[in-house]
């Protein structure tokens, strides 16, 4: 079975720094997707950004972008300029032929 | 554009009762998937639902019943609540079945069991 490991409970990060949060997942597939989801206390899960195993380069979304290491099975999360709104809880999720499995999640806190 | 709508927001039952949770699916959807997350804890798989059949099921016992509607709209229901039940339950909607496409999610149920 899949699983996917979140090993930072907690992370800080000021205001406009940068901050990465860490990802890795087991399986068996060669062919699947990652996610990163957030999670702010309004409680709704918001699709931050997807990568698809099967492509090389990493995906990028405006502030957000991610580190996959394929053979690793590693998928990381760079926030840059880091703002107050991105504090929340940040889960990394697998998606494949199995149901959409979900990490423990990272509460990332923004300081002023 | 709607996005996921889940009613009620937030529900209180005593164990032994049970409950019905609805889900309408974002614009354009298909399939509906259903998730139980924990205090402090990922969301957990539920079932998923595609043309109105069960295509996927987790974990959970058969306490824990679906239907998917022909508008797509889903219902969840929950027989026998246990304590153990109280949870955030999540509706998500995507277009095709399976797990590879992004996941639109609601604003959640909160379920608390006395």
């Amino acid at each position: 079975a899949q699983t996917v490991t979140q090993s930072q409970p907690e992370m800080s990060v000021q205001e406009a720094e940068t901050v990465t949060l860490s990802c890795t997942y087991d399986t068996s597939e060669s062919d699947y997707y990652l996610f990163w989801y957030k999670q702010p206390p309004s409680r709704q899960m918001i699709l931050v950004i997807r990568q698809e195993a099967y492509k090389q380069q990493n995906a990028t979304e405006n502030r957000f972008s991610v580190n996959f290491q394929k053979a690793a099975k590693s998928f990381s999360l760079k926030i840059s300029d880091s703002q107050l709104g991105d504090a929340a809880m940040y889960f990394c999720a697998y998606g494949g032929n199995t149901p959409l499995v979900f990490g423990k999640g990272t509460r990332l806190s923004v300081i002023a | 554009d709607a996005g996921v709508t889940q009613s009620p927001t937030h529900l209180i039952k005593t164990r032994g009762q049970q409950v019905t949770l609805r889900c309408s699916p974002k614009s354009g959807h298909d399939t509906v998937s259903w998730y139980q997350q924990a205090l402090g804890q990922g969301p957990q798989f539920i079932f998923q639902y595609y043309e109105e059949e069960e295509r996927q099921r987790g974990n959970f016992p058969d306490r824990f019943s679906g239907h998917q509607f022909p508008n797509y709209s889903s219902e969840l229901n929950v027989n026998a609540l246990l304590l153990g039940d109280s949870a955030l339950y999540l509706c998500a909607s995507s277009l095709g079945q399976g797990s590879n496409q992004p996941q639109h999610f609601g604003d959640g149920t909160r379920l608390s069991i006395l």
